[in-house]
């Protein structure tokens, strides 16, 4: 199966912030790389798909990028909405895996 | 719009059969894959299986034979049912479209 190592595990960061998560494949996923936000008490909400492409409706504030293995989320600057759970997700192959996940929290 | 809504028992007996149902609508199954994801409470999020749009399906081999995804293309709903349920098997479980548009949700606890 394919590893995703997600780090890091909690981000205290403060509004305005520019922060970075990032998912290592333990194998070549190409750009099959999602990432998603999860709310208390919410389903997960699709933010990149396909690496570096902007879900429908999410902030340009949030951007996706690629290096190598390396996959990462970057928001260029926290608002105080963006306090979240996020998760990595590989659909390059059966089984599809997930990151350990990033609480993304004010300092 | 696009919406997915999953339903079933919230507590089970251990050993028994979770049986849960995905009712979509706003997209035909024929057309897009429904997948089932668990997460355990503060936990991160588990891919279970997922039911292509041509009818076949692909299973996580971590619940090895338990899982079965089924649907019924008239009633646009996907099923997933898993036997011999443990207290560990206790989360909530996800359909999601494509793995993109996600249901609700719906919190299932394994407990006698």
């Amino acid at each position: 199966d394919i590893q995703m190592t997600q780090s890091p595990s909690s981000l205290p960061a403060s509004l305005g912030d520019r922060v970075t998560i990032t998912c290592r494949a333990s194998q070549d996923i190409g750009n099959y790389l999602r990432w998603f936000q999860q709310k208390p008490g919410k389903s997960p909400r699709l933010m990149i798909y396909g690496a570096t492409n902007l879900a429908a409706g999410v902030p340009s504030r949030f951007s996706g990028s690629r290096s190598g293995s390396d996959y990462s989320l970057t928001i260029s600057s926290l608002e105080s909405e963006d306090m979240a759970d996020y998760y990595c997700l590989q659909s390059k192959e059966s089984p599809l895996t997930f990151g350990s996940g990033t609480k993304l929290e004010i300092k | 719009q696009v919406q997915l809504k999953e339903s079933g028992p919230g507590l089970v007996q251990p050993s028994q059969t979770l049986s849960l149902t995905c009712t979509v609508s706003g997209f035909s199954l024929t057309s897009y894959s429904v997948h089932w994801v668990r997460q355990h409470s503060g936990k991160s999020l588990e891919w279970m299986g997922r039911m292509w749009s041509d009818g076949d399906t692909s299973y996580n081999s971590a619940f090895t034979s338990r899982l079965s995804i089924s649907r019924d293309t008239s009633k646009s709903q996907v099923f997933l049912k898993m036997n011999s349920l443990q207290t560990e098997d206790t989360g909530t479980y996800y359909c999601a479209r494509n793995a993109d548009y996600w249901g609700q949700g719906v919190m299932v606890t394994v407990s006698s």
